[in-house]
């Protein structure tokens, strides 16, 4: 079975500075996609990065970036000059065979 | 705004009652997929629809269905309502069938549910 485990319920950053948020995953797949999604206040999902599996390099978005350990099974997410809207819950999201899963999420609050 | 469209906004009723979710997708859209979000289950795949035709299945209850219409808008049906039902229901939109990195899934602002 797929499964997405977030390890820390809650984080929290100095503005400006840089905070990694961990994801890993367990599958049996070997054609997958990895993703980040943002949950700010609004409630709407927002996209933030995507990974294919069968890419080594890991995928960047401006300050956003991931270490993606496909042998760990592992994808966190880097976020550098941490800003105040960044402040939200980030999902971490495992795509194959048609079927998404999610992490249970990691709320990030950005310190001023 | 991501050009997912989800009515109502929110939505109060009690148990044993039916509600429907409507959701039209972003222009060009032709994959509707919908979700809930619990606070204890955390957010979850329900099901998938491509072009009028049920794609993919996740964990969706058999009290709930879903359906996409000729226009592409797809409805989410929820019968025989629990209190464990009270959740935020998300539908998302992407342009094919198959999720692939440069074409992303669109969600909606989500149809909050609450069972009395």
């Amino acid at each position: 079975a797929q499964t997405v485990t977030q390890s820390q319920p809650e984080m929290s950053v100095q503005e400006a500075e840089t905070v990694t948020l961990s994801c890993t995953y367990d599958t049996s797949e070997s054609d997958y996609y990895l993703f980040w999604y943002k949950q700010p206040p609004s409630r709407q999902m927002i996209l933030v990065i995507r990974q294919e599996a069968y890419k080594q390099q890991n995928a960047t978005e401006n300050r956003f970036s991931v270490n993606f350990q496909k042998a760990a099974k592992s994808f966190s997410l880097k976020i550098s000059d941490s800003q105040l809207g960044d402040a939200a819950m980030y999902f971490c999201a495992y795509y194959a065979g048609n079927q998404f899963y999610f992490g249970t999420g990691t709320s990030l609050t950005v310190i001023p | 705004d991501s050009g997912v469209t989800q009515t109502p906004k929110h939505l109060i009723t009690a148990t044993g009652q039916r509600v429907t979710l409507r959701c039209s997708p972003r222009s060009g859209d032709l994959s509707v997929y919908w979700y809930q979000q619990s606070l204890d289950q955390g957010l979850q795949f329900l099901i998938q629809y491509y072009n009028g035709e049920e794609r993919a299945k996740g964990n969706i209850l058999e009290r709930f269905s879903a359906q996409q219409f000729p226009d592409l808008h797809s409805e989410l049906n929820l019968s025989s309502l629990e209190l464990g039902d009270s959740a935020l229901y998300f539908c998302a939109s992407s342009r094919d069938g198959q999720v692939v990195p440069n074409q992303p899934q669109h969600f909606g602002d989500g149809t909050r549910l609450s069972i009395l």
